[in-house]
């Protein structure tokens, strides 16, 4: 059984506010995934990480920032919440590797007033 | 531009019958395909994969084809169950398996 949780399941807040969704998985994978989903559309990639100190930009241009400073933590922070950034986000982990899936959270269900 | 594409948004099967859902792809890069089952208010959970070299990876009820000239794979779930009903998405990795994409998923409604 995987062990991947993010927080919070929901929140509602005000355009300008800071956040920050939280991801932490026990397994300890080295590959750490960030996907941002609206309704009937694909997951996509926003941000990933490859290991402690390793960040990287995914094929969607976000506007948030993400940092892994332990393994089986990583962060997801937007400075000044917008409407646009109304969305599902998605956490997800893996070993890497062939045959190793990806294990996903529950997901973040943003909403920015 | 989607490299994952799975054109039909939803399906609908009867209880026993056997549900197809179909997923095209565009990078022949891709060596490994993956299918996830997400229920409302959950994050997608791993059901089947299928490495490139292969063309059919079986699991239960549940059969991954891949057609590589064709660059299209399906799922096929026999006997359909009312708890299958979920969305199914389809994703892909190339050889470094570092990164995932996905198609936009199929609602599959299973009726009793």
């Amino acid at each position: 059984e995987a062990d991947i949780y993010q927080t919070p399941r929901y929140l509602v807040i005000g355009t300008g506010k800071k956040i920050t969704l939280e991801c932490s998985q026990t397994m300890g994978h080295d590959k750490m995934y960030w996907y941002q989903q609206d309704p009937g559309m694909e997951l996509h990639l926003i941000h990933y990480s490859y290991g402690v100190n390793s960040t990287e930009k995914g094929d969607l241009s976000s506007e948030s920032t993400v940092s892994r400073i332990r393994t089986e933590h990583f962060p997801l922070t937007l400075e000044s919440a917008r409407p646009s950034h109304t969305s599902q986000y998605l956490c997800a982990s893996t070993e890497g590797g062939p045959g190793q899936p990806q294990h996903f959270g529950d997901g973040t269900r943003l909403s920015i007033l | 531009d989607q490299q994952v594409k799975q054109n039909s948004p939803s399906l609908s099967v009867q209880e026993g019958r056997i549900s197809i859902l179909n997923c095209d792809y565009t990078n022949s890069m891709f060596d490994y395909f993956l299918w996830y089952k997400k229920y409302p208010a959950e994050g997608p959970t791993f059901l089947i994969s299928i490495s490139s070299i292969k063309d059919k990876n079986e699991d239960g009820r549940f059969t991954v084809f891949l057609n590589k000239s064709a660059k299209h794979l399906s799922l096929h779930i026999v006997p359909s169950q009312p708890g299958d009903s979920a969305v199914y998405f389809c994703a892909a990795s190339e050889y470094n398996f570092n990164k995932f994409y996905f198609g936009s998923g199929t609602k599959l409604n299973v009726k009793p």
